[in-house]
């Protein structure tokens, strides 16, 4: 069965340094992986998504998560955080069926001046 | 484009009376839909996802329904709300032949007291 570990459920930054949010994921499968970020009281947006292509995958707003098999991961990383970055980030796999997506608890991103 | 749309946004209604949350699509055809549940700190909860018009897959067993009378047009509906059906709704879409990747509405806040 798939699922998806999130590493931290809060991580602090601040402005200009790298950012680091963790993400292990078990599936049976070749994964389909994504990162999306919510923004307070808003739906979700896609940043990324990995589909057996690159295994460095670049997404929207400067973030990139690179796939590593071995590892069973798939971090999201930016070089230098910005304080509209500050929001909550979820990674997910998709089902062996294909059908849904297998969320993480989510990460709540702070950005300190 | 494809657009996805909620309403109403903000809801309070007091525990036992009825509920009826809709979610339409535009710019899509046949796509799969999906209703998630965020209570605070417990991430995306899949309720029901519907994969063509009358059919419907409960993920959990609770006291929600959801019903699909048109293509692009997915309702979550519930006889007698219960305080633990607080929370915020969001309802997604994807293509069938997209691989995953979900688009999410902007969400319903419910409040019941």
């Amino acid at each position: 069965a798939q699922s998806v570990t999130q590493l931290g459920s809060h991580v602090s930054v601040s402005e200009g340094a790298l950012v680091l949010l963790r993400c292990n994921y078990s599936s049976s499968v070749p994964p389909y992986l994504f990162w999306y970020v919510q923004y307070p009281n808003q739906g979700l947006q896609l940043l990324l998504k990995y589909t057996s292509a690159a295994t460095l995958v670049k997404g929207i707003n400067g973030f990139e998560a690179e796939f590593k098999k071995s590892e069973t991961s798939f971090h999201l990383t930016k070089p230098s955080a910005h304080m509209s970055d500050a929001a909550e980030y979820f990674c997910a796999v998709r089902n062996q069926a294909g059908t849904a997506l297998i969320f993480g608890k989510g990460t709540t991103l702070s950005v300190s001046s | 484009s494809q657009t996805i749309h909620q309403w109403p946004a903000t809801l309070v209604q007091p525990v036992g009376s009825p509920l009826s949350l809709e979610c339409t699509v535009e710019g899509t055809s046949n796509p799969n839909l999906y209703w998630y549940r965020q209570a605070a700190g417990r991430g995306l909860q899949l309720l029901f996802y519907s994969v063509g018009i009358g059919q419907i897959s409960s993920e959990v067993p609770q006291n929600l329904s959801a019903s699909r009378p048109q293509d692009r047009q997915f309702i979550l509906s519930s006889k007698k709300l219960l305080l633990s059906d607080s929370g915020f709704y969001l309802c997604a879409w994807r293509e069938f032949s997209m691989r995953g990747e979900q688009y999410f509405g902007p969400g319903t806040r419910l409040t019941v007291t």
